[in-house]
């Protein structure tokens, strides 16, 4: 298995609806998890932080199975704005280096 | 947001060039890294400075030199670069690069677009 592996996509929505994508990973020490967005020809910016019990920011929810290592992204109501390559991160247990995964790709459709 | 500056935003270089990208926080992070980002390939970790100390050099060929002067500012000099160099390279920084310390997002740059001629 792949440190981080994300199914690249893209995905095609229409507005409004709700699309999830997930996340696996590969070391099951690993401590703390991130969805970052980048846009086209931008840097990455971080979206949220994933906590063990899950957490919500406003259309977007983020969860974490331990037990099957992935981490998975949730968004409702979706909006043309959130077409966007979105990454996941992972920091694992055993140095500093953070994972990268490759990115999903999201386009909301019209 | 200004947070991580880089300079400059592009960048065409020949060959035999020399040239040094910079980067600045002003978040008050201790730790500083280098990002290479290619066409369809995830982000690839290249240095990392914890408290001006490298700590990290992730078999970056010698054509690439970072520095690390204060907390605040990373450099990475160029110089007889190949091609496929052509990349996005993307600064970031964090709270508290310490081994113990997991939960310190990056905050990146808007990257340095660089051609290789």
């Amino acid at each position: 298995r792949k440190e981080v592996e994300q199914d690249p996509g893209p995905f095609n929505v229409p507005e409004g609806a709700t699309v999830a994508f997930n996340c696996t990973y590969s070391n099951s020490a690993s401590q703390s998890f991130f969805w970052y967005r980048q846009d086209c020809r931008k840097e990455p910016k971080l979206l949220m932080s994933v906590y063990s019990s899950g957490n919500e920011d406003g259309r977007f929810t983020a969860q974490l199975n331990r037990a099957s290592q992935y981490i998975s992204l949730l968004i409702r109501d979706s909006k043309l704005s959130d077409s966007a390559t979105y990454l996941c991160v992972v920091n694992p247990n055993r140095d500093d280096k953070i994972i990268f995964g490759k990115g999903t790709r999201l386009h909301i459709l019209p | 947001e200004t947070g991580v500056t880089q300079t400059p935003r592009h960048l065409v270089m020949g060959m035999t060039n020399k040239k040094s990208l910079k980067c600045e926080q002003h978040l008050g992070h201790n730790a500083m890294y280098w990002y290479k980002q290619s066409a369809k390939k995830p982000l690839e970790l290249m240095f990392v400075y914890n408290f001006k100390e490298q700590t990290e050099n992730n078999s970056v060929p010698s054509r690439f030199s970072p520095e690390c002067p204060n907390s605040s500012h990373l450099f990475l000099h160029l110089h007889t670069l190949q091609p496929e160099d052509s990349a996005l390279y993307l600064c970031a920084s964090s709270q508290d690069g310490n081994r113990n310390s997991y939960n310190s997002p990056l905050h990146f740059g808007n990257g340095t677009r660089l051609t290789v001629t």
